[in-house]
């Protein structure tokens, strides 16, 4: 399974945009790289998922360069709300487990 | 609210006594999943059902733990024995098979505590 390397946290204030970079150098041909959000007291949300290139949701955006080494989260003008924990993953559609890692925790002050 | 729920939400137990958790996935999901969590680190996957077949377990399953998915709906997690190495937040996540995503939706999950 792919290793994925992330910051432990970052901060922000309300209406910046946010990039969270997730490095993955041992990524695999098969591989996508997927994101979760998780609120304290809550179970993960899924936020976006991409192979290559750019993805863009109503949520986020998704950068992926052509090594695809690393990943780059993208929320754009964040709130108060968007306080959370950032999982980058990466693994084979076929696994069906998912391999989270410590996160990124984000704190967006007013 | 056509979510996945979980009950019970928090649970408290002495260590040796045995536990036991529901998850209801979202109706037309075949796949269910549960994860275990502790304090500040990423859920860790334990075990997978596709309908009520359990196809995978995790070693973090160990011989204390034991999941059932009868007639591919409900689940149940249970721990026998409990100790204080169990204390965690346990999720149950479910998902449609064939979907050409890794979107699994979690529930809010099962607190806990082994004293």
């Amino acid at each position: 399974l792919a290793k994925t390397t992330q910051p432990i946290s970052m901060d922000s204030y309300e209406g910046q945009e946010v990039n969270i970079t997730c490095s993955h150098n041992n990524i695999a041909t098969n591989d996508y790289i997927t994101w979760y959000q998780q609120f304290p007291s809550q179970g993960p949300r899924f936020i976006i998922q991409g192979y290559k290139t750019k993805v863009t949701n109503e949520v986020a955006s998704l950068f992926i360069p052509a090594d695809r080494k690393s990943s780059t989260l993208s929320l754009p003008r964040v709130s108060l709300s968007d306080t959370a924990v950032y999982y980058c993953l990466v693994g084979d559609m076929g696994r069906r487990a998912l391999t989270f890692g410590s996160g990124t925790r984000l704190q967006v002050q007013p | 609210d056509t979510g996945v729920s979980q009950n019970p939400r928090h649970k408290i137990t002495k260590r040796g006594q045995n536990v036991t958790f529901r998850c209801d996935p979202i109706s037309e999901h075949n796949r269910l999943y549960w994860y275990r969590q502790t304090l500040g680190q990423g859920p860790e996957f334990l075990t997978y059902f596709q309908n009520e077949a359990q196809l995978e377990k995790s070693r973090l399953l160990s011989d204390r733990f034991s999941a059932e998915r009868p007639k591919g709906s409900f689940s149940t997690l249970e721990i026998q024995r409990t100790e204080q190495g169990d204390s965690a937040m346990y999720l149950c996540a479910s998902s449609l098979g064939g979907s050409p995503t890794y979107e699994q939706y979690f529930g809010p999950g099962t607190r806990l505590t082994v004293t």
